[in-house]
């Protein structure tokens, strides 16, 4: 009964690299959130993808940050260039539905990353 | 003006005690309602959903007030493990608006 993954779970970073981050779902879930948590904050809504759709990203930087829910494989949140200010923890969440039916969503174990 | 507003804390209470956490939401199109946990450095775990007859779980019960905007969380007979940081939450179509959490720390 494997709940939401994430990998890796802590990644480090010069300024200037790639960060890329993984999400898989809860199984028989097909919809995926990205927040980022900094120290001492509130989680903050990043973007919310379906498979092969990016359904909501007001939350996304403009800039640098991308989000992917491919066909097949994971969720994967891409920060180009990495600054030091992108150093938190970023969480994916999961649920079955979307859209304006209530439903509950389950968090994965969150990548820190860390950027030096 | 923030989406979820919630006093911050930090609550110390004693075992056994009973507290009570309130959190204001400022979009009345939010349409359902949840309380998560957050152990230190650790991700979300879901509470329990606010639905607007109130509902309770165990020692957990959450009420949900419409007409003022505003949720509460009661936990009674407070645990050690209830040591935690306590995250309101409130969706408004697709997106989920996260309170900054109430601290509470449950006291030997």
């Amino acid at each position: 009964n494997a709940g939401v993954m994430q990998n890796p779970r802590h990644l480090v970073r010069r300024r200037g690299q790639e960060a890329r981050l993984r999400c898989s779902p809860m199984k028989g879930h097909s919809h995926v959130y990205w927040y980022r948590q900094l120290p001492e904050e509130g989680l903050k809504f990043m973007v919310y993808l379906q498979k092969e759709n990016i359904i909501d990203e007001s939350g996304m930087p403009k800039e640098r940050f991308s989000a992917e829910f491919p066909k097949e494989g994971p969720s994967i949140l891409r920060i180009q260039q990495v600054v030091r200010g992108d150093s938190a923890a970023y969480f994916c969440a999961s649920s079955p539905f979307g859209g304006e039916i209530s439903y509950e969503q389950y968090f994965g174990p969150g990548t820190r990353l860390t950027v030096t | 003006r923030k989406e979820v507003e919630q006093d911050p804390g930090p609550f110390n209470v004693p075992e056994g005690a009973t507290v009570a956490f309130n959190c204001t939401y400022s979009n009345s199109a939010s349409q359902s309602f949840f309380w998560y946990r957050q152990d230190c450095r650790k991700e979300p775990k879901l509470l329990m959903s606010v639905y607007s007859s109130g509902n309770e779980d165990g020692r957990f019960t959450a009420q949900l007030n419409r007409a003022s905007q505003y949720i509460s969380l009661l936990i009674r007979d407070s645990k050690l493990s209830d040591s935690a940081t306590y995250l309101c939450v409130a969706q408004t179509f697709n997106q989920f608006y996260f309170g900054t959490g109430t601290s509470l720390t449950v006291i030997p």
